[in-house]
């Protein structure tokens, strides 16, 4: 069973870099045979808000950004470790929000996701 | 990007009704790449449908999707005490993938 698991500081501070990292199981991200399907994606939710998407990763490393966060946003994987990762950077109070990581099917949606982990920015 | 809207913002129904959530979106959705969810609190976000009106493997039947182009609907023909949460709607034609504010669903 594909199971998701974020982690990382729940407390961060103004104009600071968030680094948060998310530890799939029950899969593997460079699957011979399937890895090619898949994205592995992040999406964050401002509490009370809606639903934004981040950026998504493909096993081989190459990502695509949402525009409106391009410039401060890094995504990484470790195929070694089942690994994927987020990095945001001069982050503001806006920042604050549940960061989910999600596997992506290779249209776009989003079937498997973590839990999700509260990010809050201090100022 | 597109923008998607959806109406209405609440929706107050009894169980055993019908409900209609509305998404629109501001432009074409590229090959009908549409896909709702439904959120409840403190949980993360369940496929219901994608493609428009393809349910997702052990999605009640209850639930339906429809629409093409710019207007998309999901139904859902009779309501049970579990179906009242938030619903979202997504469209993945096009990045940057964009959501709808989404439609909460209450108990009248």
């Amino acid at each position: 069973q594909l199971q998701l698991q974020e982690s990382g500081p729940g407390l961060v501070k103004h104009s600071e870099t968030l680094s948060l990292t998310c530890t799939v199981s029950g899969y593997s991200i460079s699957d011979s045979i399937t890895s090619a399907r898949y994205y592995w994606g992040w999406i964050r939710q401002p509490p009370g808000k809606g639903l934004e998407w981040i950026g998504s990763i493909y096993y081989s490393g190459s990502t695509y950004y949402n525009p409106s966060l391009k410039s401060r946003v890094t995504m990484s994987v470790d195929t070694s470790t089942n690994q994927f990762s987020l990095r945001l950077s001069s982050l503001t109070a806006a920042d604050t929000a549940v960061y989910y990581c999600a596997r992506q099917d290779g249209s776009g949606i989003y079937r498997y996701w973590g839990q999700g982990t509260l990010v809050t920015v201090s100022s | 990007e597109i923008v998607l809207t959806q109406s209405p913002g609440t929706l107050s129904l009894s169980p055993g009704e019908r409900a209609t959530l509305s998404c629109r979106a501001s432009q074409s959705v590229s090959s009908s790449f549409l896909a709702w969810y439904q959120q409840k609190p403190g949980q993360a976000p369940r496929l219901l449908i994608h493609a428009a009106s393809s349910r997702d493997t052990d999605i009640p039947d209850r639930f339906s999707g429809s629409g093409s182009g710019t207007d998309f609907s999901l139904t859902i023909s009779r309501l049970e005490p579990e179906d009242f949460s938030v619903y979202y709607c997504q469209q993945y034609g096009t990045s940057p993938y964009t959501f709808g504010q989404g439609t909460k669903l209450e108990i009248k």
